[in-house]
């Protein structure tokens, strides 16, 4: 059973670069999988951040693509997840999840970022 | 892309059935779903894969309880016998070569 876990800052002040790391257990991150990145501001749905494949293809949400970056460590078997100039908008908990033949199958437990002066 | 639209909440009494709905776009009604659900301070859970034709594949442990049909550009989740758990917001996914879009989620309350 694949289990992911995030782990990053609760708290950091506007305009700086959000980074979130997703350990991966049960499976290889080179495994033929996407693993993503998806958010939840306060009291809202679900947003799709981004995603990259077992190959290193990635593909990110048109309305957050000039900010974001994902990326894999193959040695650490996790991946992560940057986004730069962030607003109080920015204010939501993450999660990471995998897509397996299709949908997201498999969903870490979210962590809470709060953007705040 | 794809665009999701479902109804922001409905109710159902403990131990009755209830059918939630998620309505593709124009131009996307073969497309394959997934629905989920999130109950209250919890992460979403995957519940199943829902094609076009009605069938579907539903995640480890999902109870029979759940179920999934299909007509057209609807994409449809049953829920029997419900249960004081199934109070959550349930919502649905897609995807194509380089996107994911969800729906904006349905507020189920079991009364």
């Amino acid at each position: 059973q694949v289990q992911l876990q995030e782990s990053g800052p609760g708290l950091m002040k506007p305009s700086g670069t959000l980074s979130l790391t997703c350990a991966v257990s049960g499976a290889s991150i080179s495994t033929s999988y996407w693993w993503s990145w998806v958010r939840q501001s306060p009291g809202k749905g679900l947003e799709w951040i981004g995603e990259i494949s077992h190959s290193g293809t990635t593909s990110y949400n048109p309305s957050l693509k000039s900010r974001v970056i994902v990326s894999v460590d193959n040695s650490k078997n996790q991946f992560s997840l940057k986004l730069s100039s962030v607003t109080a908008a920015d204010t939501a908990v993450y999660y990471c999840a995998t897509a397996v033949e299709g949908p997201f199958q498999h969903w870490g437990q979210g962590t809470l970022v709060t953007v705040s002066s | 892309q794809p665009v999701l639209t479902q109804s922001s909440s409905a109710s159902a009494s403990l131990g009755s059935s209830v059918k939630l709905s998620c309505t593709l776009s124009s131009g996307h009604s073969t497309y394959i779903i997934a629905w989920h659900r999130q109950q209250p301070g919890k992460a979403p859970r995957y519940l199943m894969k829902l094609e076009g034709s009605g069938n579907y594949k539903k995640g480890s442990g999902v109870p029979d309880r759940f179920s999934g049909s299909s007509s057209g550009a609807d994409r449809y989740l049953s829920i029997s016998n419900l249960q004081i758990e199934d109070e959550a917001d349930y919502y649905c996914e897609t995807w194509d070569s380089n996107t994911r879009v969800f729906g904006g989620g349905t507020k189920l309350t079991v009364l």
